[in-house]
């Protein structure tokens, strides 16, 4: 079993919609990311935050939001995606944001765009 | 920048067989590399890591060894099972401290 959670672990949503995704870690990593994974592609980084601060914004368009509540919570906000955004959204965390510190990733979110 | 790229593509073997993934990186200058399993739909399992000063880390039936100065990795599967059939992706950090992840490869054991 994964130690990082995410939900939902599918999601339709319309191109009008707006929806969160939802990650959760309890091992006290100070470090989370969010990442994209399309079909049979390696993942790509979308956003890092480090002890709640962003820290990395891979140039994502801006229907993508972040949102780091607390040390434990990561949110991504979507509102008017498009057919192409529809992929694996992984979350991952990590002890530090240091060159160390291996990342421990969530089973992700299947979501599509219609 | 980073690229990472994993030969083959793709690794049909029968049961039992030993087998060697490999790993190849255009920067030596890493921080770390992470060996990965990913299931169909499913997100990552960390299966080893090995920091820049390390030579190899095994766990299991895995071993995975670096060599930094040529930018290689691989990764040994001893007596493969049908239940490590999965995507194994290599991951390098480096640069920013940003992770790159390579294009994987598929691994099939047949019974």
């Amino acid at each position: 079993d994964t130690e990082v959670t995410q939900t939902p672990k599918h999601l339709v949503m319309g191109m009008t919609n707006k929806k969160s995704l939802k990650c959760e870690q309890h091992m006290g990593h100070r470090a989370m990311y969010w990442y994209k994974q399309k079909a049979k592609k390696p993942p790509e980084l979308m956003f890092v935050y480090s002890y709640e601060k962003l820290s990395i914004n891979e140039s994502v368009p801006s229907r993508f939001s972040p949102e780091c509540p607390n040390s434990s919570l990561l949110n991504l906000h979507l509102h008017a995606l498009q057919p192409e955004d529809s992929a694996l959204y992984l979350c991952a965390s990590s002890q530090e944001w240091a060159q160390g510190s291996p990342l421990h990733f969530g089973n992700g979110t299947r979501l599509t765009v219609t | 920048k980073q690229e990472v790229t994993q030969i083959p593509a793709a690794l049909s073997v029968p049961e039992g067989e030993n087998l060697v993934l490999n790993c190849s990186f255009t920067d030596s200058a890493i921080y770390n590399l992470q060996w990965f399993r990913q299931d169909p739909g499913k997100g990552l399992t960390s299966l080893l890591l090995i920091q820049s000063s390390q030579r190899e880390q095994t766990s299991g039936r895995l071993n995975a060894s670096l060599d930094k100065s040529s930018g290689r990795s691989t990764l040994y599967i001893a007596a493969s099972q049908p239940g490590d059939s999965a995507t194994y992706l290599c991951a390098v950090r480096s640069g920013a401290n940003n992770l790159f992840f390579g294009t994987g490869t598929r691994l099939t054991v047949i019974p």
